[in-house]
């Protein structure tokens, strides 16, 4: 069984970026779909994105258009989830996970996490 | 302001049986699958049911789902105090292109 294992917890200054890593351990993360989900404190689940490496192009929340950037490092069984222009309401808890894994390509596969990341605190404050 | 609407809070006693409702719309729910997730304090999310109805292994049967036209229902029978937690519905929406969550509901196992 795949496991997700995510890098730790980040301290940002307003107008930075995070990256945030979510390591395969156990196999690989070609045939998963992969999504980003944060929960801000006293708020809901709010997926970001996704992506599928064995197709390589990443779905993105029209929210998060143009301040997110999702990729997979197939070598290293790594994605990571790039947040630019960061603000205070990006404070949140920001996990990875995967679907069962497929060979078919739908965007409703982003829907059925099975697995998750044990999660990364992205604390943004001056 | 979530797409999908859930009511914040539902409670019931040990053992009892509740519901959980989740509102969308014709671009949602009406044309996609429900996923329903249980969020544990300091815990990631868990996968409970998936495509409406299906429960992942080793999810029991204590729990289920159902959805009719543009709502879905997450059913919890044998109440347990260990069920209390966030419980979140989750489907497509295909004008926003994007998984859609409801605000989530705190059950209370009184």
């Amino acid at each position: 069984q795949v496991q997700l294992v995510q890098s730790g917890g980040e301290m940002k200054k307003p107008g930075s970026s995070v990256k945030v890593s979510c390591k395969a351990s156990g196999g690989t993360l070609r045939r998963y779909a992969i999504s980003w989900v944060r929960q801000a404190p006293g708020q809901g689940l709010e997926w970001m994105g996704g992506i599928i490496p064995m197709f390589g192009t990443a779905n993105y929340a029209q929210k998060f258009q143009g301040r997110v950037t999702i990729t997979a490092d197939e070598s290293t069984s790594t994605a990571y989830m790039e947040l630019s222009s960061l603000r205070s309401d990006d404070t949140a808890v920001y996990y990875c996970a995967r679907d069962v894994g497929s060979s078919s390509y739908s965007v409703v596969r982003f829907l059925d996490c099975v697995s998750w990341g044990q999660g990364t605190l992205v604390t943004v404050s001056s | 302001q979530s797409v999908l609407t859930q009511p914040p809070s539902v409670s019931a006693a040990p053992g009892q049986k509740v519901s959980i409702s989740c509102s969308g719309s014709s671009s949602n729910i009406g044309i996609y699958y429900v996923s329903w997730y249980q969020r544990l304090p300091g815990t990631a999310p868990k996968l409970l049911i998936y495509d409406n109805d299906k429960r992942p292994s080793g999810i029991p049967d204590r729990f289920s789902g159902s959805k009719t036209r543009t709502s879905a229902t997450l059913g919890i029978t044998g109440l347990q105090t260990g069920d209390e937690a966030d419980y979140y519905c989750g489907t497509w929406d295909s004008s926003l292109s994007a998984v859609v969550f409801g605000g989530g509901t705190k059950l209370t196992v009184l």
